[in-house]
């Protein structure tokens, strides 16, 4: 069983161009999160997704990040207008459905993908 | 709000020795508590987890007790090895919602 996987793992990007950040939950997992980790800082919860809903986007900045999870495919997070702030490790996790959802359930992590805006 | 505090790094310790990264978190309610390892150029994996107050978390040799009293999860080994090189960051989670709450890490360099 394939863990999670993120693409690319590393992007470098321009200030003002787009970046699209891919994951693909764990076979079976519906839930989905994404984590922004800065230098030096631990991880910062952004968005919890399930397929085609948003659950919670309280971490999310309000502009220019969005975030999606379509019924076939990957999950993309879509940072437009890149800014130097924005270079950092974004990482995805997923987690299976449980009686309550996602909550409470194990999240697995991808490996990151390591965004550097130039 | 909910919160997580360890111990700043960088931790350097030669092979064998005894291991002691402090974690104390603040939470509203009972959270789950984790560590979790991130290896150099990897994602974090889980590496041990307790689910309520005087629960022991093993794996690999590492242990963690969740202590309600002292709300603190320190994360222990008794005799550390160079493959124990790694970023060790503590996590909860408040089961009422979805997010993994972190601490900024600890780097952990183990010397042959």
């Amino acid at each position: 069983n394939a863990g999670v996987m993120q693409n690319p793992r590393h992007l470098v990007r321009r200030r003002g161009q787009e970046a699209r950040l891919r994951c693909s939950p764990m076979k079976g997992h519906s839930h989905v999160y994404w984590y922004r980790q800065l230098p030096e800082e631990g991880l910062k919860f952004m968005v919890y997704l399930q397929k085609e809903n948003i659950i919670d986007e309280s971490g999310m900045p309000k502009e220019r990040f969005s975030a999606e999870f379509p019924k076939e495919g990957p999950s993309i997070l879509r940072i437009q207008q890149v800014v130097r702030g924005d270079s950092a490790a974004y990482f995805c996790a997923s987690s299976p459905p449980g009686l309550a959802g996602g909550r409470g359930n194990e999240q697995f992590f991808g490996p990151g993908t390591r965004l550097t805006v130039l | 709000g909910n919160s997580v505090t360890q111990m700043e790094g960088p931790v350097t310790l030669s092979e064998e020795a005894f291991l002691t990264i402090n974690c104390t978190y603040t939470a509203t309610g009972y959270p789950s508590l984790f560590w979790y390892v991130q290896y150099p150029g990897e994602g974090l994996q889980l590496l041990l987890k307790a689910t309520k107050a005087d629960d022991k978390g093993s794996n690999k040799g590492f242990e963690a007790t969740y202590r309600k009293e002292t709300t603190s999860f320190h994360l222990e080994k008794g005799s550390v090895q160079v493959s124990d090189s790694a970023v060790y960051f503590c996590a909860l989670s408040d089961r009422r919602d979805d997010k993994i709450i972190f601490g900024k890490g600890t780097r952990l360099h183990i010397l042959p």
